[in-house]
């Protein structure tokens, strides 16, 4: 079955540091998600990303994130300079275009700011 | 935020039972209602999702019910399997073509006792 896979697993990072995420979304999905989970906390929306553009994002999501589709396969998040409070659990999704489908996740990148 | 809520953060029942997860939400505009299972150190997985012209729908083991008036859905899985144990997510969002962005619930800790 098809999967939403995340690069890397786990990253540490000082403080400051500009950090990317890689995404692989499943392959004929065309609407891209971001979402973070930090310790002990609900799984909270980041972006949207369709046709090349940021289709919505959250009140987190501000100018020191950006999001990539750089070619016909990755989606990154960027960071430009992190901060403690953006250690968290970054998910990947992707879905089709069809209405009423589901978002499926990918394993995660455990972000760790030093 | 409180759009999604689901106030048991935990849930144990005994294998072959009934396993009822509840979940609360707040915004009329939600019209499509997801469940997600999570393993430790693993993304979501899509369990089972609802539209909100329907109030019921089944796959296998498992069935969402949706109850419009009070704002309520539940998951049943019956029978209950030692696999089942996981944190499960009730997730809400509109309906319809274009990117959707997920509100999810804190998550409720399923334990299935041999």
């Amino acid at each position: 079955e098809p999967e939403v896979t995340q690069t890397p697993s786990h990253q540490v990072t000082q403080m400051g540091q500009e950090v990317i995420l890689r995404c692989v979304p499943i392959s004929n999905h065309l609407y891209f998600y971001w979402y973070r989970q930090i310790l002990g906390q609900k799984v909270e929306f980041l972006v949207s990303f369709y046709n090349n553009e940021i289709s919505e994002k959250s009140e987190i999501f501000d100018d020191q994130f950006s999001v990539e589709r750089p070619d016909g396969s990755n989606f990154t998040l960027k960071i430009r300079s992190t901060k403690l409070e953006d250690s968290a659990m970054y998910f990947c999704a992707s879905s089709d275009l069809r209405a009423g489908q589901p978002q499926h996740f990918g394993d995660g990148t455990r972000l760790s700011i030093l | 935020d409180q759009q999604v809520k689901q106030n048991s953060p935990s849930l144990s029942v005994q294998e072959g039972r009934i396993s009822i997860l509840n979940c609360d939400y707040t915004n009329s505009m939600f019209d499509y209602f997801l469940w997600y299972k999570k393993y430790p150190a693993e993304g979501p997985t899509f369990l089972i999702s609802i539209s909100s012209i329907k109030d019921k729908n089944e796959d296998g083991r498992f069935t969402v019910f949706l109850n419009k008036s009070a704002k309520h859905l539940s998951l049943h899985i019956v029978p209950s399997q030692p696999g089942d144990s996981a944190v499960y997510f009730c997730a809400a969002s509109g309906w319809g073509q274009g990117a959707q962005k997920l509100v999810f619930g804190q998550g409720t800790r399923l334990t299935i006792n041999p």
